[in-house]
């Protein structure tokens, strides 16, 4: 079946380094998204990418889509504590129109100040 | 706030027993999704339903079960509880039922815990 895998597991890292997470899928993806959980929190969703090859920025993240649109990848510049929590990426059931999400495992974000 | 609400906000309860969470969803959205997410496991897809039918199932025990009503809200109902049920429980809601640009706006959650 359709897997989205998601690498580290866990980053830990000290305020001011940047940090990267990887989301690979076993299919080619029509889009993926990405969410942020904060501790306690819910998913809040970030962004989507369509496009082959498509970078798109937040102010210190950048997120980018894979030529293939099987793979993304999420950095984060000069980490700061509020960016703690567990960051998802997501993609689309493949050839359906069902609307359901397959969600990597995640990672956990912690920043030491 | 996303807009989804889910009640309770937290239930503890005893094996054996049944219990019903309740999602309504965003205003507009037909599209109703829930997800277990025990402690360090991501999200496990659990139902949706579109408009009030059944359109994809996850790893859903056959103990568990959810349907969606004629004003939206939907309610999954857990029953025969085991320890291991014990996570947080979210629904989502997405407007159309073509998923490749829908986005999901997930409920604070309903903490369950089993003792």
């Amino acid at each position: 079946g359709q897997q989205v895998m998601q690498i580290p597991q866990y980053q830990h890292v000290q305020e001011g380094e940047d940090f990267t997470t990887y989301c690979n899928s076993s299919t080619t993806l029509s889009n993926i998204q990405w969410y942020k959980q904060r501790p306690g929190g819910h998913p809040v969703f970030l962004i989507q990418l369509v496009k082959s090859g498509e970078v798109k920025k937040q102010k210190r993240l950048t997120f980018q889509f894979g030529e293939a649109k099987k793979n993304s990848s999420l950095h984060i510049t000069a980490t700061q504590t509020t960016d703690v929590g567990t960051y998802f990426c997501a993609g689309p059931d493949r050839g359906s129109t069902l609307g359901r999400l397959y969600f990597g495992r995640g990672t956990q974000l912690t920043v030491w100040p | 706030d996303s807009g989804v609400t889910q009640t309770p906000k937290h239930l503890i309860t005893a094996t054996g027993q049944r219990v019903t969470l309740r999602c309504s969803p965003r205003s507009g959205d037909l599209s109703v999704y829930w997800y277990q997410q025990s402690l360090d496991q991501g999200l496990q897809f659990l139902i949706q339903y579109y408009n009030g039918e059944e359109r994809a199932k996850g790893n859903i025990l056959e103990r568990f079960s959810a349907q969606q009503f004629p004003d939206l809200h939907s309610e999954l109902n857990l029953s025969s509880l085991e320890l291991g049920d014990s996570a947080l429980y979210f629904c989502a809601s997405s407007t159309r039922l073509a998923g490749s640009t829908d986005t999901q706006y997930f409920g604070p959650g309903t903490r369950l815990t089993v003792l």
